[in-house]
This record gives structure tokens, C-alpha cells and sequence, in this order.
């Protein structure tokens, strides 16, 4: 059973349209964390939200964290083919033998 | 080449062979952090290290074994290689702790036959 659902799996949209991405617990977290993976290469973080309800923008990017500590979403605005990757929530815990819990991502895929 | 790297970035090996995994950080950072990546399960925690000498087991640590004698390395053994171990690798470091940011290698995608 994962921790952290993430939904869609895998998201295949066209340049310009917006789209958003989930990230779904029954847990509260400390913090929520989203990465960027491209292939062949290791996850790039991207935002650390950390307070119920906050919103977090980077450029065409918005990111935001349930106002119960339990949830968390991506939406992109106008997509652009360099969007296309593997996202990444990972949960913060004060508990337990691994702190920081991934959920299994979201393969994004932008199409010119 | 400052960053973090992994070595080798691929590797074929057959059951029941020890194989090496290594990690190299040049940012002197004190946690560091051993993932496995599988379809569909994310990134799962193998083991961790705090500083130098200390380590300790995440959710999947069987089968594996790691040391940490300097701060920079941080390798990983798999005893005797089983097909279930077939993965992509990733070692990550972090300055501050779990919940700071973790920098992640390249990965090392490895075989077992």
C-alpha cells in the first residue's frame, strides 16, 4: 500500500493546454516536497511547501498544500514540451525508519 | 567535478555475485541517503547515513549492506545479488537533514540475471 497516491500515473497532453497533478495521503505530513525527473538522470527538487493551505508558484508552476497537511497539488499552466518528466511528492514524517516518503509519480508527457 | 556521482552507471551481474554500488559527494554534506526506484513504488528508502560512522536501515535494507568511513562516500553492497534487486539506484545527499532538500546522483542501473 503506498503512503502517498499520486493521480494520474501517466498524463499525455498537448503544448498550451494547462493540466494538474495530485497527491493524496490519509497521513499528515510535516512538509510536502515535489521533484522533477527526467530520464536517466536522478530527481531535481522543485518546491517544499510546509504550512496548511500555502501556495507556491514557479513560473507556469503552482504548487499547493492541503490545508489539512494531507494533500498536495501541481498544475501547469500553457504546458511546454519541457515539462515533460517524472513528478515526485515525497511526504515529510516525523516518524518512522524513512522521514521523507515518495509517492510512486506521475509520468508526464507534452506534446508539440 | 563538484556534485554527486554514482559508479557504475550500469551493471550486469548474475545471482549470487557480491556486487559494489558507490556514491561520491564533494559538497561534504553529512546525510546521505541509499533509493531504489521500481515501476510503480517510487522511490524507496534502502539506508541512510547521518555522518561518518553512523548508518541505519530505511523500509528495504535486507539484502544489502553499507559503511561510511569518510563523509564524502557512501557505498553500497549487495551481499549475494538476487533477481528481485534488479533496479535503478539512487543515492542522494542532503546538508541539513531528511527534510532538506536531497540532491540526487545519476543512478545505476543494475542487473541481475
Amino acid at each position: 500500500t503506498q503512503l502517498l497516491e499520486q493521480s494520474p500515473q501517466f498524463l499525455s497532453i498537448q503544448e498550451g493546454e494547462n493540466l494538474t497533478v495530485y497527491c493524496n495521503s490519509s497521513s499528515v505530513f510535516s512538509s510536502l516536497q515535489w521533484y522533477r525527473q527526467e530520464p536517466g538522470e536522478g530527481p531535481v527538487l522543485l518546491v517544499t511547501v510546509v504550512t496548511g493551505g500555502e501556495v507556491k508558484k514557479l513560473k507556469r508552476l503552482t504548487f499547493q498544500f492541503g490545508d489539512a497537511r494531507k494533500d498536495s497539488s501541481l498544475h501547469i499552466t500553457a504546458a511546454q514540451p519541457g515539462d515533460t518528466g517524472l513528478y515526485l511528492c515525497a511526504g515529510g514524517r516525523i516518524q518512522g525508519a524513512q522521514k521523507l516518503v515518495f509517492g510512486q509519480g506521475t509520468r508526464l508527457t507534452i506534446n508539440p | 567535478d563538484a556534485g554527486i556521482t554514482q559508479s557504475p552507471r550500469y551493471k550486469i551481474t548474475e545471482t549470487g555475485r557480491q556486487v559494489t554500488l558507490m556514491c561520491h559527494q564533494t559538497w561534504s554534506h553529512s546525510y546521505m541517503f541509499w533509493y531504489r526506484q521500481d515501476l510503480g513504488h517510487g522511490l524507496r528508502l534502502i539506508y541512510y547515513s547521518a555522518a561518518a560512522d553512523i548508518t541505519d536501515k530505511g523500509e528495504v535494507p535486507d539484502g544489502y549492506v553499507v559503511s561510511r568511513s569518510k563523509t564524502e562516500n557512501f557505498p553500497l553492497t549487495l551481499e549475494s545479488a538476487t533477481r528481485s534487486q534488479t533496479s535503478v539506484y539512487f543515492c542522494a545527499s542532503s546538508e541539513l537533514g531528511w527534510l532538506d532538500e536531497q540532491f540526487f546522483g545519476p543512478g545505476t542501473r543494475l542487473t541481475v540475471l
